[in-house]
């Protein structure tokens, strides 16, 4: 069965270095997702995507994130310059339209 | 624009007892809804779905939840839970249009004790 797998699984970074997150959808999928959970809190949208441009984004999504989908499969998350606070697992998300799957993660620690 | 609320942060039952986890929903178009379940340190897994027909919907694990429009919410219910089935719980809920984010809920502690 397709799945969206995300890359890496777990990464350790210091305070003010740049992070890129990087997922691969299901193949044929239209719209793209990035989700945040910070430890023991609820699951937050942050961005989606579709049609190679930002279709809605929270208002956790300033100018430190961005989205890319650089050569038609991999949709990166990036992140310019980490906080702290920006440790969290970062969900990757797909959809044909309609019903979203996830992948299983990428766990950002920022020291 | 939606919203989920699950009013019960945590939830302990006793090992083979009945369950309801609460989920009720806001949103001024037709939905979609979910639940996904989370054990510690891993990611979302699906439990079950709502996309449209039947009102009861199945899912694994011996879940069902029931779609009810009137009152708009959308319970997980198990007849019997077991210790394994500790984990935390997320209602999640789409418009059936725009960009079909899902809006997740606070979630709620599951704690199955023996």
């Amino acid at each position: 069965e397709p799945e969206v797998t995300q890359t890496p699984s777990h990464q350790v970074t210091q305070m003010g270095q740049e992070v890129i997150l990087r997922c691969v959808p299901i193949s044929n999928h239209l719209y793209f997702y990035w989700y945040r959970q910070i430890l023991g809190q609820k699951v937050e949208f942050l961005v989606s995507f579709y049609n190679n441009e930002i279709s809605e984004k929270s208002e956790i999504f300033d100018d430190q994130f961005s989205v890319e989908r650089p050569d038609g499969s991999n949709f990166t998350l990036k992140i310019r310059s980490t906080k702290l606070e920006d440790s969290a697992m970062y969900f990757c998300a797909s959809s044909p339209p309609g019903e979203l799957f996830f992948g299983e993660g990428s766990r950002l620690t920022v020291l | 624009a939606q919203s989920v609320t699950q009013l019960d942060s945590q939830v302990p039952v006793f090992e083979e007892a009945p369950v309801e986890l609460r989920c009720n929903y806001s949103s001024s178009v037709s939905v979609y809804l979910f639940w996904y379940v989370q054990y510690p340190n891993q990611g979302l897994q699906l439990l079950l779905k709502y996309l449209s027909g039947s009102t009861l919907v199945k899912g694994i694990n011996g879940f069902e939840a029931e779609f009810n429009k009137s009152q708009t919410s959308f319970h997980l219910r198990k007849p019997s839970v077991h210790i394994s089935d500790t984990a935390e719980y997320f209602c999640a809920v789409s418009d059936r249009a725009g960009t079909y984010k899902y809006i997740f809920g606070t979630g709620t502690r599951l704690k199955v004790l023996a």
